[in-house]
């Protein structure tokens, strides 16, 4: 199985903050990863697929970068909606894994 | 509008099964794989397996396979998830998702999901 590392595992900013959050797989994915926002008691949310594209509807704030086995999240310009843990996922090989997810707070 | 809604939570013995419903609308029900995953209280997430609806396949997590059961029902376009011999690591809050493109072309995407059903396993 891919395993799949994030960091940090959680970080605290100010609104209007850069936040970046990195995510390895443990083998060569490609640009199939994922990332997903989770608020507390609701289901995932799809930000960005192919490791760079926005999914539709999602503000322009988000953006993910990357390839191979090392990628980034970043939110420019943090705001308080944006309190959610965030997940990686890679969808190379069945079967699909996650990343253990980075919690993000509000200074 | 998409919807996935499922069944509601369950509180299973040791040794039981349960089947969570997932009863989608707004879309052609044939046309996208459905995906099961699953998280534990504080955990992350886990995958569990598809089903292919227009292929009629499924591809299981080897971890539960003889465990577990995903099917359909294409009038009502429900999807279903069963796991069987149920223990206390079974307990999770339990998510269907859409897989976001037609016929496979989305696979490993999952653009829609539904609310979660918690199933608590506990003597």
């Amino acid at each position: 199985d891919i395993q799949m590392t994030q960091s940090p595992s959680s970080l605290s900013a100010s609104v209007g903050d850069r936040v970046t959050i990195t995510c390895q797989a443990s083998q060569d994915i490609s640009d199939s990863l994922n990332w997903y926002q989770q608020k507390p008691g609701k289901a995932p949310k799809l930000l960005i697929y192919d490791a760079s594209k926005l999914e539709i509807g999602v503000p322009s704030r988000f953006s993910g970068s990357g390839s191979g086995t090392d990628f980034s999240f970043t939110i420019s310009g943090l705001q308080p909606e944006d309190i959610a843990t965030y997940y990686c996922q890679q969808y190379d090989n069945v079967p699909f894994t996650f990343g253990p997810g980075t919690k993000v707070h509000v200074k | 509008q998409v919807q996935l809604v499922q069944s509601g939570g369950e509180v299973k013995k040791p040794g039981a099964s349960v089947k969570v419903s997932c009863k989608t609308s707004g879309y052609m029900f044939n046309t996208y794989d459905i995906t099961w995953l699953r998280q534990a209280p504080g955990q992350g997430l886990e995958w569990m397996g598809w089903i292919s609806i227009y292929k009629g396949n499924t591809n299981y997590a080897k971890r539960l396979q003889g465990r577990i059961t995903m099917t359909t029902d294409t009038s009502t376009s429900t999807a279903y998830m069963e796991l069987r011999s149920l223990t206390s690591d079974d307990t999770a809050v339990y998510y269907c998702a859409r897989d976001s493109g037609p016929y496979g072309s989305g696979r490993g995407r999952f653009d829609y999901w539904g609310q979660g059903t918690l199933v608590t396993v506990s003597s």
